[in-house]
């Protein structure tokens, strides 16, 4: 069961335009949503984050945007540029018994086109 | 800034071997997580230490186990490797208990098993 949902493996956009990136969740107590972006043979590196208790939250040409009735959560990109170009994962924190872990989706490969 | 380094970049082992997969964290961070990758399957959480000596299994421990003897290492060990333990394997850490929503991962290891 995929607590987590990434349903779009792939997306092409071309430079400038707006990226638009999808995540649905199944569990209404995460607490935190994160997206996470990789490049091959290299770590995730973190891009930002929300608070389950905001709809919105931006930094720079990142914005995400938490729509907890839908649960759902998607990652805007504007104007998106070439190194942007990698895999976007978006990942949801669960606390339990003072503790938390992070659930991750499949990821979505965004290639932004010169 | 937050280094995470893991032992090997890349590692082929036989069917049978035990394997020892290393991650170091030098920012005192309490928690650590061991991840694998792969393709359309996302990041699944093998196992997390939120310290010394305490490990809590993730979604897939099966056919792992963990060593943290130090704060700052967290050993992920495969007892006897088979192929479809064939991954890339990430290290994470994040700081205190329940806290800021961000972890921090390493490059990765790319186990190959033959």
């Amino acid at each position: 069961d995929q607590q987590v949902k990434q349903n779009s493996p792939s997306l092409s956009v071309q430079e400038g335009r707006i990226s638009i990136l999808n995540c649905d969740y199944t569990n209404s107590m995460f607490d935190y949503f994160l997206w996470y972006k990789k490049y091959p043979a290299e770590g995730p590196t973190f891009l930002i984050s929300i608070s389950s208790i905001k709809d919105k939250n931006e930094d720079g040409r990142f914005t995400v945007f938490l729509n907890k009735s839908a649960k759902h959560l998607s990652l805007h990109i504007v104007p998106s540029q070439p190194g942007d170009s990698a895999v976007y994962f978006c990942a949801a924190r669960a606390v339990t018994s003072g503790t938390y872990k992070y659930i991750f989706g499949t990821g979505t490969r965004l290639k932004v086109l010169a | 800034d937050v280094k995470v380094t893991q032992s090997s970049r890349y590692l082929v082992k036989r069917t049978g071997e035990k394997v020892f997969l290393e991650c170091v964290q030098d920012m005192d961070h309490e928690n650590m997580f061991w991840y694998r990758q792969d393709p359309g399957l996302g990041l699944r959480l093998i196992y997390f230490s939120y310290d010394v000596k305490m490990k809590e299994k993730g979604d897939i421990p099966e056919g792992y186990s963990v060593s943290r003897e130090k704060k700052e290492r967290f050993s992920l060990i495969l007892e006897s490797a088979s192929t479809n333990q064939t991954s890339m394997y990430l290290c994470a850490s994040s700081p205190e208990r329940v806290s800021k929503e961000t972890q921090y991962f390493g490059p990765g290891t790319r186990l190959l098993v033959l």
